[in-house]
């Protein structure tokens, strides 16, 4: 069965370094999604993307972060200048062009900014 | 503006008995509703989706959620709980039709199920 997968799995950095997450969607689907979830705390909307620009984003996606597809394969999600608070579960997600609100979900990155 | 109610934030429940998972949504619109779970170090998995078809809702694992417009409720069920079903279950809701597929998740139940 297709899935999405997510790497690294765990990613360690520097308050003020920049990050890349990098997620592979399942390779039909059109509509592609960033969520994160903070330890103990809900699981949040970041950004959805589609045909090759921002959908919708939430107050989160401030200007450290940016979205892109840098092939026919990749969605890749960058925050430009960490922050403590930017330690979290970032999950990428997918969904086909037709039932856009069922969303496969990847295992998840942890990001812990020290 | 839509938002989901989890009502327990922890369940605890012996093998063999019934698992109910509560859930109470918001949404000006007519909803989608899903429950995803998340096991351990893992991702989040789809168990069922609600899409004003019927209102009892057969998924995964032996899960279903009934939804119940009268009373806001989208509560997951399953009649005899595994040790497998030891989780974290999210309740969340798409207002589908104002955004493009926006998920508003709850806040999670964890579900522990003791031999």
């Amino acid at each position: 069965e297709p899935e999405v997968t997510q790497t690294p799995s765990h990613q360690v950095t520097q308050m003020g370094q920049e990050v890349i997450l990098r997620c592979v969607p399942i390779s039909n689907h059109l509509y592609f999604y960033w969520y994160r979830q903070i330890l103990g705390q809900k699981v949040e909307f970041l950004v959805s993307f589609y045909n090759n620009e921002i959908s919708e984003k939430s107050e989160i996606f401030d200007d450290q972060f940016s979205v892109e597809r840098p092939d026919g394969s990749n969605f890749t999600l960058k925050i430009r200048s960490t922050k403590l608070e930017d330690s979290a579960m970032y999950f990428c997600a997918s969904s086909a062009l037709i039932n856009t609100d069922t969303q496969y979900f990847g295992p998840g990155t942890r990001l812990t900014v020290l | 503006a839509q938002s989901v109610t989890q009502l327990d934030s922890h369940v605890s429940v012996s093998e063999g008995t019934p698992v109910l998972l509560r859930c109470n949504y918001s949404s000006s619109y007519s909803p989608s509703l899903f429950w995803y779970v998340q096991h351990p170090n893992k991702g989040l998995q789809l168990l069922l989706k609600y899409t004003s078809a019927a209102t009892l809702v057969k998924g995964i694992n032996g899960f279903e959620a009934e939804f119940k417009k009268s009373e806001t409720s989208f509560h997951l069920t399953k009649p005899s709980a595994h040790m497998s079903d030891a989780a974290e279950y999210f309740c969340v809701v798409s207002d589908y039709g104002r955004s493009q597929g926006n998920l508003i998740f709850g806040k999670g139940t964890k579900l522990s199920v003791k031999p």
